[in-house]
Order: C-alpha cells, then sequence, then structure tokens
C-alpha cells in the first residue's frame, strides 16, 4: 500500500517561532490535504492541495503540493499556544470517489511560552 | 460541533461484551468512514461506505461487524474484542462526486478493551 512518511516526528518550539514540517512518498497522490488533531478530538482539515506545484494560505498557514506529486509541506509562521497538537498529513490517488485518505504518522507540535 | 457527531466519546469493554459505536452526519455526504487511530501508527481506515454500500473492507478482523442503513448513519458492532483493539475509533464523512475531498471527522470514541 501507499506510504506517506512525515517528519518530524515532534517539534519544540518557542512561541513566535516559525514551523516547518513535510511528508513524501514513493506514489504520486492527485490531493495532498493537511490536518490537525487536538487532544481528544477528530482532525481538522487545514489546507487542501489540488494541482502539483500549488502553494495555498490560510492565515498563518502555508503550504505546498510539490511537483513530482509525491511530496508536500507545512509552514507556520509566528507559532501561537493554540497552535499546539497534531499535525496530519494525508494523500488521495483517486480522482474522486470513496477510496479513503493515506495518512503520515503526524507531528507532534509543542509550544513553550 | 463538527457536523459528525460519534457515541460514546468513551467505552470500557470487556472482551466478552458486545458493543456498537455510532456516528451520524447531517451535512449531506454520501460517504462515511471508519478510521482506526492507535498511538504511534498512522490512521488506519477500516471500512468505506458510499451510497450506502460498502466499498472497501481493509482486512478488518470480523470481530469489527459494520452496518450503514442511511447515508446519515453509520455503526460498527464490536464483540469479543482483543485488547490490541484499544483505541480511538474515528468516523468521517465525505461527498464523493465533489472536487472537495476534505472529509470531516467526528470527534471519536476512545475505546478500552480489559
Amino acid at each position: 500500500g501507499q506510504q506517506l512518511n512525515q517528519s518530524p516526528q515532534s517539534m519544540f518550539i518557542q512561541e513566535g517561532e516559525d514551523v516547518s514540517m513535510n511528508c513524501t512518498s514513493s506514489s504520486i497522490f492527485n490531493t495532498w490535504l493537511w490536518y490537525k488533531q487536538d487532544p481528544g478530538e477528530g482532525p481538522v482539515l487545514l489546507i487542501a492541495l489540488y494541482k502539483a506545484g500549488e502553494l495555498t494560505s490560510n492565515g498563518r498557514l502555508t503550504a505546498q503540493f510539490g511537483i513530482t506529486r509525491k511530496d508536500s509541506f507545512l509552514n507556520i509562521s509566528a507559532s501561537i499556544p493554540s497552535d499546539v497538537g497534531i499535525y496530519f498529513c494525508a494523500g488521495q490517488l483517486a480522482g474522486g470517489g470513496a477510496d479513503g485518505l493515506t495518512f503520515g504518522k503526524g507531528t507532534h507540535l509543542i509550544i513553550q511560552p | 460541533e463538527t457536523g459528525v457527531t460519534q457515541t460514546p466519546r468513551h467505552l470500557v469493554m470487556g472482551m466478552t461484551n458486545k458493543k456498537s459505536l455510532k456516528c451520524e452526519q447531517h451535512l449531506g455526504h454520501n460517504a462515511m468512514y471508519w478510521y482506526k487511530q492507535s498511538a504511534k501508527k498512522p490512521l488506519e481506515l477500516m471500512f468505506v461506505y458510499n451510497f450506502k454500500e460498502q466499498t472497501e473492507n481493509n482486512s478488518v478482523p470480523s470481530r469489527f461487524s459494520p452496518e450503514c442503513p442511511n447515508s446519515s448513519h453509520l455503526f460498527l458492532h464490536l464483540h469479543t474484542l482483543q485488547p490490541e483493539d484499544s483505541a480511538l475509533y474515528l468516523c468521517a464523512s465525505s461527498h464523493t462526486d465533489s472536487a472537495n475531498y476534505g472529509y470531516t471527522f467526528g470527534s471519536g470514541t476512545r475505546l478500552t478493551v480489559v
């Protein structure tokens, strides 16, 4: 099956720092998605990317769909305490239909005040 | 409120018990999913229902039995579970014929098998 390698596994940063995480795969994906999961909750969609090279922002978050269609990164600028959580990348191979997403293992973001 | 509601939020059951997890969405989505989330592992897709029809069973043991009576409701029936089945079980829904592939997740059921 498809594998998504997400790194880093965890990050300990100071409030105000910028954050960068990425996902790579040996397979080609048509869609890349980034989710955030707060403790005790389900993942919430942050950014969706549909075209190779696409760069999309959502407030302090920026994500890009790699040109090779095998990777994506997520950047968070000027981190704040509420950014704490687990960030997941996810990819979908099918152009449509309910085939299910493949998820990375997540990046745990911990912010020290 | 995410639009996908899961009950119960927490469940402790013995290995000989039978219990059911419930998921409900009123987003007008036509696909629903069960995922298992264990510590230090990626989210694992278990079952997919598309227009009430099961389209994927990801080699899940038969002690997990899904049911989708309509496009808004999804159940996961549990029986004779093992301690390693303890995990967070997440339900999600989506449109299947839309360019927006974002899934909406519920808050999950934290299952502990003793």
